[in-house]
């Protein structure tokens, strides 16, 4: 039972123009959104994150947006740059009544393309 | 910076042998975590710890150990190799600061393990 899901395996979009990874949960539970950008060969690393009191959230070109009733986030690229080509996890935290440790439970990525 | 830091970064192995996946971190954080990546699916937890001497199980435990003996070193530890381990091993930490913070909620990634089991 996938809890986040990500539909779009992938995305090609041109350079210069937005780019829109989405993403859509099912456990009422999460409280806080992050999504991590991947290169091959590396390990993710944290690109934006959210927390469920807001519903927007921006850091230069990189914006999420949620939407709790709908239990659907989005990233928006905007202008796209070809660096930006990698894949995209979203990811979702929720208390866990076993541990002390907040676990993220991941997407399965999105890789986003930017062509020149 | 080294950050975290995963050994080895390829590994090749018979079915039935064990091995030890080597992890750690110079940040000082108190959480640190093993999550594997099988193609085509998102990262899944192994195992997580909240710091030296505690660990927990994750979503997919089954074939693998872990030990904590200082902040820095989480190692994974699988026993008898299976073909279902061939995977993507990654490793993380983060700080343990107030929950809830948005300092505390990142993970920091090591750059992984591409573990074959044959």
């Amino acid at each position: 039972d996938q809890q986040v899901k990500q539909n779009s395996p992938s995305l090609s979009v041109q350079e210069g123009r937005i780019s829109i990874l989405n993403c859509d949960y099912t456990n009422s539970m999460f409280d806080y959104f992050l999504w991590y950008k991947k290169y091959p060969a590396e390990g993710p690393t944290f690109l934006i994150s959210i927390s469920s009191i807001k519903d927007k959230n921006e850091d230069g070109r990189f914006t999420v947006f949620l939407n709790k009733s709908a239990k659907h986030l989005s990233l928006h690229i905007v202008p796209s740059q070809p660096g930006d080509s990698a894949v995209y996890f979203c990811a979702a935290k929720a208390w866990v009544t076993s541990g002390s440790a907040r676990q993220l439970t991941f997407g399965s990525g999105t890789q986003l393309t930017v062509l020149p | 910076n080294a950050g975290v830091t995963q050994t080895p970064k390829f590994r090749i192995l018979k079915i039935g042998q064990s091995m030890t996946l080597q992890c750690t971190q110079d940040m000082n954080h108190n959480y640190m975590y093993w999550y594997r990546q099988d193609p085509g699916m998102g990262l899944k937890l192994i195992y997580y710890s909240v710091g030296a001497g505690i660990t927990d199980k994750g979503e997919v435990p089954n074939g693998y150990n872990v030990s904590r003996s200082t902040t820095e070193d989480f190692p994974l530890r699988l026993e008898l190799a299976a073909p279902s381990q061939t995977s993507v091993y990654f490793c993380a930490s983060s700080y343990s600061g107030t929950l809830g913070s948005s300092t505390n909620e990142k993970l920091f990634f090591g750059s992984g393990t591409q573990l074959s089991v044959l």
